[in-house]
């Protein structure tokens, strides 16, 4: 069974860094599309980032230069690491895998809340 | 990057037929058949209910059909059911190696 299973929220002080994780089950990391989508509280869905099975990784313009993707093979975990943060990336930062490489997500975590604020 | 456009909210009595709306640019929905609905309810984690334009994810009723036109992507809900009640929010695939979603959409069954 594919899941996904993230860890790492809470709160963090503007300026502050965070890293969230992923755990996936049922199916491999290095396989895969995977990304990460936010959700400020009471708005839309926003895409943060994605990483391609090759590796190559790609990010909105609003978190480029301070988030990085990543993963952990060996692990077979996905991590978003948030460096320099803002009131504004408060949200709940969800991972999700798109398994027929379509750009389409069928599988998400159930989310981790971050909230930056002092 | 600018979210593509929805309308806010979208209502229909029981059985009746719904059709949201979903407008892009020549740069994500209008070039790239990589457009994807995503149902929401309060809550809960997203759940994919379109796949490139038109098909299906296993499990997805039938009720649930998607269609594109130049700019504009659609999804219509026939036959709408109380359980429809959510947020429903449309997403494409954007030169560039990006990725936008839509502004997102409640139905209300009335």
């Amino acid at each position: 069974e594919v899941q996904l299973v993230e860890s790492g929220g809470g709160l963090v002080q503007p300026g502050g860094s965070l890293r969230l994780s992923c755990a996936a089950s049922g199916f491999t990391v290095i396989n895969s599309y995977l990304m990460w989508v936010r959700q400020a509280p009471g708005k839309g869905l926003e895409w943060v980032s994605f990483i391609y099975s090759a590796g190559t990784t790609y990010y909105a313009d609003s978190v480029k230069g301070r988030f990085t993707i990543s993963r952990d093979n060996s692990k077979n975990t996905l991590y978003l690491q948030m460096n320099s943060l803002r009131a504004d990336d408060t949200a709940v930062y969800y991972c999700a895998r798109d398994t027929s490489a379509t750009y389409s997500y069928d599988y998400w975590g159930q989310g981790a809340l971050v909230t930056v604020s002092s | 990057q600018s979210a593509l456009t929805q309308p806010a909210s979208v209502s229909g009595s029981p059985g009746q037929s719904i059709t949201i709306s979903c407008t892009g640019t020549s740069s994500d929905v209008g070039s790239y058949n990589f457009v994807s609905w995503y149902q929401q309810d309060p809550g809960k984690v997203p759940k994919l209910m379109i796949y490139e334009v038109s098909r299906r994810p296993s499990g997805v009723s039938n009720r649930f059909s998607g269609s594109k036109s130049g700019n504009t992507a659609s999804l219509t809900i026939s036959g709408l059911q109380a359980e429809d009640e959510a947020d429903y929010y449309c997403c494409s695939y954007r030169s560039g190696n990006n990725y936008v979603f839509g502004t997102g959409t409640k139905v209300t069954v009335l």
